[in-house]
């Protein structure tokens, strides 16, 4: 198993919404990712986690909160969202810190 | 300022044709090298990397991509393109040190395929 999953694959919420993203792999990496894309930008470092505890928050407002429950799963929480959030949230997974990343899909959010 | 550069926006070949897509860096030791491809509304696929030894890195999909200390240049390269090969190209640098061992991404380049 060499994917990344990414659930859901598209979102849409309002700015008081709650919601939470979802990451998942099974390779036994023990960092992950959550980068924020914009359309026909490059993604955007937002948080590492290695060994299940937070390396690197790229100075990322405290709207988004991340939690890495275990080895294979990394969420991202989401809160009082602004419509400048919308973005495409990828998730990425390497066996140590910037090794070989392997991408989900992402999450398409939009907020209204 | 250290950085990555992809000079190229946009870049249009026609199918079968050859495609080198450019990528600079500048910092003051060779960082990790990378080429990722991402096609609309996807995640991002690593097509090959460099770290050291031979400058000349063959990656999936029939690319390859040449490291040129000289140059601070880690272009992409393929021989004959093929129509599926349509996407967003980014060249990607992990910094030597100071960096925070961030993964940073280049402004990417717009593959556009003619039939």
């Amino acid at each position: 198993d060499t994917e990344v999953t990414q659930t859901p694959k598209h979102l849409v919420m309002g700015m008081t919404n709650k919601k939470s993203l979802k990451c998942e792999q099974h390779m036994g990496h023990r960092a992950m990712y959550w980068y924020k894309q914009k359309a026909k930008k490059p993604p955007e470092l937002m948080f590492v986690y290695s060994y299940e505890k937070l390396s690197i928050n790229e100075s990322v407002p405290s709207r988004f909160s991340p939690e890495c429950p275990n080895s294979s799963l990394l969420n991202l929480h989401l809160h009082a969202l602004q419509p400048e959030d919308s973005a495409l949230y990828l998730c990425a997974s390497s066996q140590v810190i910037n090794e070989k990343l392997f991408f989900g899909s992402g999450t398409q959010l939009s907020v209204l | 300022a250290q950085s990555v550069t992809q000079p190229d926006i946009h870049i249009t070949v026609s199918e079968g044709a050859s495609l080198e897509l450019r990528c600079n860096y500048s910092y003051g030791a060779t960082p990790y090298l990378f080429w990722y491809v991402q096609s609309p509304g996807q995640g991002l696929q690593l097509l090959l990397k460099y770290f050291s030894g031979d400058t000349l890195v063959q990656g999936i999909k029939g690319f390859e991509a040449e490291f040129k200390r000289s140059q601070s240049s880690f272009n992409l390269r393929k021989p004959s393109v093929h129509w599926s090969d349509a996407a967003e190209y980014f060249c990607a640098v992990v910094p030597p040190t100071g960096g925070g061992n961030k993964l940073t991404f280049g402004t990417g380049t717009q593959l556009k395929v003619e039939l």
